[in-house]
């Protein structure tokens, strides 16, 4: 079955700082991971996605690397701010891509 | 509109009462899912609609859990005789696509059964 996991549950960093959150999945067959962001008392806000036919993809400040290999992915964020902290999950898809499997948060605070 | 609106926010009920969630997709979105999120960690999917039907229920628990929707009425989530371990947050997410990619998720209901 599908299962996504994190390796830190909490990640401290200094503002200006960039941030790295990782993230494992154990089904080969995922083809579509998201990044979201969770702030307290909200819903889950989509940040980045990738597809398993890329290894990288860039946004804004934010940048998803992919590992197949190892089944393996980061997301990057430059320039750490106070306004990024939160929870943020890793999710991958199921071979029909209706539905998340989402794995454990990790919680990323900011320290001015 | 534009958002995926979940009422109520809060909801506290005793053991063994029901208890009740709506879902308000955004305006346009044919695709609506029920995830349940327990103590702030991991997400489970309970179960997807596509319009009034049924998508995909494959993580519905079989007992005491019901979903809905409706034409022209909110989605809605149901649990029966509730228990401890229902204490969740419920979040709806809606789709114009019947794939992850365009999910838009609501700030979701926080159930305590005590």
């Amino acid at each position: 079955g599908e299962s996504v996991g994190l390796h830190l549950p909490t990640l401290s960093v200094q503002e200006g700082d960039n941030s790295i959150i990782n993230c494992a999945y154990s089904n080969s067959a995922s083809d579509y991971f998201i990044w979201y962001k969770q702030e307290s008392g909200k819903g889950p806000q989509f940040i980045i996605d990738i597809r398993s036919n890329m290894d990288k993809r860039q946004g804004q400040r934010v940048t998803v690397l992919l590992n197949k290999t190892v089944k393996h992915l980061s997301l990057q964020i430059a320039a750490t701010q106070p306004g990024d902290s939160a929870v943020y999950f890793c999710a991958a898809s199921n071979n029909a891509g209706n539905m998340l499997t989402f794995g454990g948060g990790t919680r990323l605070m900011v320290k001015p | 509109g534009e958002e995926v609106a979940q009422t109520p926010k809060h909801l506290v009920r005793g053991e063994g009462q029901k208890a009740k969630l709506y879902c308000a997709p955004i305006k346009g979105h044919s695709y609506v899912f029920w995830y349940q999120q327990v103590l702030k960690n991991e997400f489970k999917f309970l179960i997807s609609f596509q319009n009034e039907n049924v998508f995909d229920e494959t993580g519905m628990p079989k007992e005491r859990f019901s979903a809905k929707c409706l034409p022209n009425s909110p989605c809605s989530l149901e649990i029966q005789a509730t228990k401890l371990e229902d204490s969740a947050v419920y979040f709806c997410a809606s789709s114009q696509e019947s794939t992850v990619s365009g999910y838009t998720f609501g700030s979701g209901t926080r159930l305590t059964v005590v």
